[in-house]
């Protein structure tokens, strides 16, 4: 298993351009999430997604879109590109089951996003 | 709403002495409470977790960690740090509702040889 696969691990963007993170994870997890982690604020939640074409807001949510088509992936969306979005993006994903339970959460390696 | 506060920024020991990483939490009902570890480069991975039951819990690693409800902590100690601890390390709190976790600042541990 490859756990969580995030693509890119790097990338640099101009003010204004767009660019899709991807995010795929082959555990059949339910759950899927975005963090973005800044240094000294810990992981701050972008977008969550409980299944197949359900996703709802986090706590930073401004400036990015998602999509849940499959199970699979989640990919993020940045439109048009701020200094403010340069940061380092994870994706993770966990088994929920109905009870609510939280499940471990298992994360990508990440990918460094700087906008100039 | 939610949180958690890791005092230290940065903490260095000594290879072979103990540790102790703090995380206080705010959290309306018992909390599902969480340590990671960060290597460079990579993502999180999970060291420990408490749901329930025996509020000292054993992780990876050689870690473990205790939960104090009356001082809502839940501090995280190794006995005997190796330098393969070098990390930067996160506490995080979550509830019943959904699975959404809240994750604190972060501790960077640096071991002295």
């Amino acid at each position: 298993n490859a756990g969580v696969t995030q693509t890119p691990k790097f990338r640099i963007l101009k003010i204004g351009q767009s660019m899709t993170l991807q995010c795929t994870q082959d555990m059949n997890h339910n759950y899927m999430y975005w963090y973005r982690q800044d240094p000294g604020m810990g992981l701050k939640l972008i977008y969550y997604s409980v299944g197949a074409g359900i996703t709802d807001k986090g706590e930073v949510p401004n400036g990015y879109n998602v999509s849940r088509s499959t199970t699979e992936d989640f990919p993020l969306r940045l439109e048009l590109a701020a200094p403010s979005q340069t940061s380092v993006y994870f994706c993770a994903s966990s088994y929920v089951t109905g009870t609510g339970g939280h499940g471990e959460l298992f994360f990508g390696e990440g990918s460094r996003l700087t906008v100039l | 709403a939610q949180s958690v506060t890791q005092p230290d920024i940065h903490i260095t020991v000594s290879e072979g002495a103990s540790l102790e990483l703090r995380c206080n939490y705010s959290y309306g009902a018992t909390p599902y409470l969480f340590w990671y570890v960060q290597s460079p480069g990579q993502g999180l991975q999970l060291l420990l977790k408490y749901f329930s039951g025996d509020t000292l819990v054993q992780g990876i690693k050689g870690f473990e960690a205790e939960f104090k409800r009356s001082q809502s902590s839940f501090n995280l100690r190794k006995p005997s740090v190796h330098w393969s601890d070098a990390a930067e390390y996160f506490c995080a709190v979550g509830g019943n509702a959904g699975n959404m976790l809240t994750f604190g600042g972060g501790t960077r541990l640096m071991v002295k040889p």
